[in-house]
């Protein structure tokens, strides 16, 4: 089955520094790929996503790689705010049957943005 | 909508005791994950349902946990008999087949096992 790693595991960085978050997959089949954003005691929730037949996509401050190839994907935050703090989960899928496919997550980033 | 509804938000058990979570789903959706979540272990898929039919299993730890979705809007998970090592957030989770994927969790089962 599919195995995500994900490091850091924690990550600080100073008010309007950028943050990089990376995750490596097993499963060549997977090609749907999210992160997800959950705050102190809330659920995680979507922030952005990428599918396979894409390199890169961005969100304002968000931005998502993915090399298909090396099987490693990364999220990008730039101009970091005290509100970006949180932990961050990637994921990977296979959609091979419908978009049915069950999201295994990476074991998630602690960012702490400093003012 | 209302989003994915959970209860109890909250359980304090003593070991030993059943423990039932309930979740609804996302009306309409018709893929339903029950995770777990620890510092130790992250977000841990426990199993997953497609059109209420358990798909994959695998995750469930041993036999003392078993989940049913009788019908599209109702799923529980089951703990007998519960054990301190079972305390850990669970999380339900629900999407539709014909959406993007994003998958949308509920607030969360935060369960202490005595």
């Amino acid at each position: 089955g599919e195995n995500v790693e994900q490091h850091p595991s924690t990550l600080s960085v100073q008010e309007g520094d950028s943050a990089v978050i990376k995750c490596t997959y097993s499963d060549s089949a997977s090609n749907y790929f999210p992160w997800y954003k959950q705050e102190l005691g809330k659920r995680p929730q979507l922030i952005i996503d990428i599918r396979s037949n894409v390199g890169e996509k961005k969100d304002q401050r968000i931005a998502v790689t993915l090399n298909k190839t090396a099987k490693h994907f990364s999220l990008h935050i730039t101009e970091t705010q005290p509100e970006d703090s949180a932990v961050y989960f990637c994921a990977a899928s296979s959609d091979l049957r419908g978009s049915q496919g069950n999201l295994i997550f990476g074991k998630g980033t602690k960012l702490s943005v400093k003012p | 909508d209302a989003g994915v509804i959970q209860s109890p938000r909250h359980e304090v058990t003593e070991m030993g005791q059943e423990v039932t979570l309930r979740c609804k789903p996302i009306s309409g959706h018709n893929s339903l994950f029950w995770y777990r979540q620890t510092m130790m272990r992250g977000l841990e898929l426990l199993i997953y349902f497609n059109n209420n039919v358990p798909i994959d299993d695998s995750g469930m730890p041993e036999d003392r946990f078993s989940a049913k979705m009788p019908n599209a809007s109702f799923s529980t998970l089951k703990i007998q008999p519960s054990e301190p090592r079972d305390s850990a957030v669970y999380f339900c989770a629900s999407k539709k087949r014909e959406g993007t994927g994003e998958l949308f969790f509920g607030e969360g089962s935060r369960l202490t096992v005595l």
